[in-house]
């Protein structure tokens, strides 16, 4: 079975810019929860998405956005990009609510200069 | 405030011993308690779920214990080997997030097994 997949691997943005990451969960997975990880605050949860509804969300600002596609796939948007957004943001897919297990991707490193 | 604490960023051991790693929480009340591990550049992978209900669980040569008391988890690897050497990071559900999925980071252990 494939794993998660996350596109692209890695980002260079400018300032300002906006940028759309994709994750593509295991086949059958549902749930697609995001996190950004950076040195300082290690891995931070942003949204989690269930059946294309978002049924949570993390203390970011509303620059981060996301949404889940009938398919399951997963794109999360960053818009007026800033050089804190600087970061490996990690997608993770799971079965189901509660106590399945998260299966990451290997991220999207976002550089912005 | 919520906070989960792992006891201490980087940890040092020589191979064959047993690494022991403790994650402590405050303000959660989790159903549940993960373990993952990560290697640079790469996203977590997960190795072990203990329930609250459950005091320990072992998987070869990992063995997690879950005290809910306490509040604390200690994780275990025997016989450690440099192959072991990652980051590991405990999660647990946040149970005021109406019951759905949402899985909270400890800020994580670097482990060295030194040969």
């Amino acid at each position: 079975k494939a794993g998660v997949t996350q596109t692209p691997r890695y980002l260079i943005k400018t300032r300002g810019q906006q940028v759309t990451l994709s994750c593509s969960p295991i086949s059958g997975h549902r749930s697609v929860s995001w996190y950004q990880q950076t040195p300082g605050q290690g891995l931070q949860f942003l949204f989690e998405y269930f059946s294309e509804t978002q049924r949570n969300k993390g203390n970011f600002p509303g620059r981060f956005s996301g949404r889940q596609f009938s398919n399951s796939r997963s794109e999360m948007n960053v818009s007026t990009l800033e050089l804190g957004d600087s970061a490996l943001y990690l997608c993770a897919s799971s079965v189901d609510r509660g106590n399945s297990p998260l299966h990451f991707g290997n991220g999207t490193r976002l550089t912005v200069t | 405030s919520q906070k989960i604490e792992q006891n201490s960023e980087a940890l040092n051991i020589q191979e064959g011993k047993t690494a022991t790693l403790t994650c402590n929480y405050t303000n959660y009340s989790p159903a549940y308690l993960q373990w993952y591990r990560q290697d640079p550049g790469r996203g977590p992978v997960f190795l072990l779920l203990i329930r609250e209900n459950e005091k320990e669980k072992r998987k070869e040569r990992l063995k997690v214990t879950f005290d809910t008391t306490l509040k604390q988890s200690l994780f275990h690897i025997t016989a450690s080997q440099p192959a072991d050497s990652a980051t590991y990071l405990c999660a647990l559900d946040d149970m005021n997030s109406g019951g759905y999925q949402k899985v909270t980071f400890g800020t994580g252990t670097k482990l060295q097994v030194i040969p």
